[in-house]
């Protein structure tokens, strides 16, 4: 199994309150992703990393920002909480190695805002 | 853009098969994956097709049809523990930063 670990594994926050996800891998792949979980809509990309200092926006960036200082950190920030933001959170990495590039997992951040 | 098809709900009985349909349209598509996630588990890499054709791992297949762009995924002597949601996602040529784009999932309800 890839070596992915999350931080908080669950939070519960309040509306308006900053709060950061982190994400740990000891694979020295490359890229980073960040998805979130939501019933009736999949698994969908927020954001991105495709080496340190390298990030970009997915189809679900408003209200979210990232930070990749070393390879083996992806940080989500969501700076002010809203309910909408009440979702599981996901982090994967992915490298070119695997068939086809496919993503690895990690265990996933209950994040409830109230 | 991207549109992923799955039929949101499944149900069988224990020691059948089931077939699972994705449908996809996409420019550049370069693969298609199924992965599969239990209640409150991440999801978990199952199979990878790039060509038309069936690839099988033991009791679980992935058939592509790029022509179509239609795959699907069959599981066979059905086991309660493949009660799981089944994710089909795409990738595209030279996608940046390797993205995938995932369908809603199909939930699978395995009965004894």
């Amino acid at each position: 199994d890839a070596g992915i670990t999350q931080s908080p594994r669950h939070k519960v926050t309040e509306t308006g309150t900053p709060v950061t996800l982190r994400c740990h891998q000891t694979e020295n792949h490359r890229y980073m992703y960040w998805y979130r979980q939501d019933p009736g809509h999949g698994l969908r990309l927020i954001h991105y990393s495709y080496g340190v200092k390298d990030t970009d926006k997915g189809e679900v960036s408003d209200g979210y920002s990232v930070s990749r200082s070393k390879t083996e950190d992806f940080l989500l920030t969501l700076e002010s909480a809203t309910s909408s933001q009440t979702s599981v959170y996901f982090c994967a990495i992915g490298s070119l190695a695997g068939a086809g590039n496919e993503q690895f997992f990690g265990p996933g951040t209950r994040l409830t805002v109230l | 853009g991207q549109n992923i098809d799955q039929p949101t709900e499944m149900t069988a009985t224990e020691g059948a098969i089931v077939q699972i349909n994705c449908t996809y349209q996409t420019s550049g598509f370069n693969g298609l994956f199924w992965y599969q996630q239990h209640a409150g588990e991440a999801p978990t890499f199952l199979s990878y097709n790039v060509l038309d054709g069936l690839e099988e791992k033991g009791r679980f297949s992935s058939f592509l049809s790029r022509s179509k762009g239609y795959s699907y995924l069959l599981l066979k002597e059905l086991q309660m523990k493949d009660s799981a949601s089944y994710l089909c996602a795409v990738t595209r040529i030279k996608a940046a930063g390797n993205k995938l784009t995932f369908g809603g999932g199909t939930r699978v309800l395995v009965k004894p």
